[in-house]
């Protein structure tokens, strides 16, 4: 799997726009990148998954460069609940080895009021 | 919402007991993980299975072992557990296509005293 590297954590303000940058720059043709979020004594969450270009859903988009080796989540208009850990993964989804994921260590948000 | 079990949520335990933790997910998927994760820490996989009667290890060597009988199933086992085996246990689950979005369980803190 492609390591990645993303800030260790981040403060931001309630009502704010927050940005984390994942680094992969090893990232292979067939790899996928997804961002999963783990609150506090809870498993971690799936929150989006991309290829290339722009993904958005209903809690966050994904920004990927022609590149590839780097993407990043952004978290619109954050509120005190998304405090949390957010991890990038970067792998081969259709890989028949188990689709094993490695997590790292994530970047930890803090929304401050 | 995913439909991932386990159980207990919470044991406390002396060192040299056998203990067995349970997780059980209701979506039929094929493939299923173990993952351990101290306060605080990354998530390393210790186990995972691609289906019924295949079990393989993780990245992070474990003395635990599994065990998948049934595809709903795969319960994790200590046989003489020990202080250093004091972690979170997370469970998850993944389908065999599509996006391959990981559902994670509740998890198990685990502390050997």
């Amino acid at each position: 799997l492609a390591k990645t590297t993303q800030p260790i954590s981040m403060d931001s303000y309630e009502g704010q726009e927050v940005n984390i940058t994942c680094s992969h720059n090893n990232i292979a043709t067939n790899d996928y990148i997804t961002w999963y979020q783990q609150f506090p004594s809870q498993g971690p969450r799936f929150i989006i998954q991309g290829y290339k270009t722009k993904v958005t859903n209903e809690v966050a988009s994904l920004f990927i460069p022609a590149d590839r080796k780097s993407s990043t989540l952004s978290l619109p208009r954050v509120s005190l609940s998304d405090t949390a850990v957010y991890y990038c993964l970067v792998g081969d989804i259709n890989k028949a080895a188990g689709n094993k994921l490695t997590f790292g260590g994530g970047t930890r948000v803090l929304v401050k009021p | 919402e995913a439909d991932i079990y386990q159980t207990p949520r919470y044991l406390v335990i002396g060192t040299g007991k056998k203990i067995t933790l349970e997780c059980s997910q209701t979506m039929g998927h094929d493939k299923m993980y173990w993952y351990q994760q101290d306060p605080g820490m990354e998530l390393h996989l210790i186990h995972y299975s691609y289906g019924v009667n295949s079990t393989e290890k993780g990245d992070l060597s474990s003395e635990s072992t599994v065990s998948r009988i049934r595809t709903e199933h795969f319960p994790l086992t200590l046989e003489s557990a020990r202080p250093s085996h004091t972690s979170q246990y997370l469970c998850a689950s993944s389908d065999r296509g599509g996006l391959n979005e990981q559902f994670f369980g509740p998890g198990t803190r685990l502390t050997v005293l």
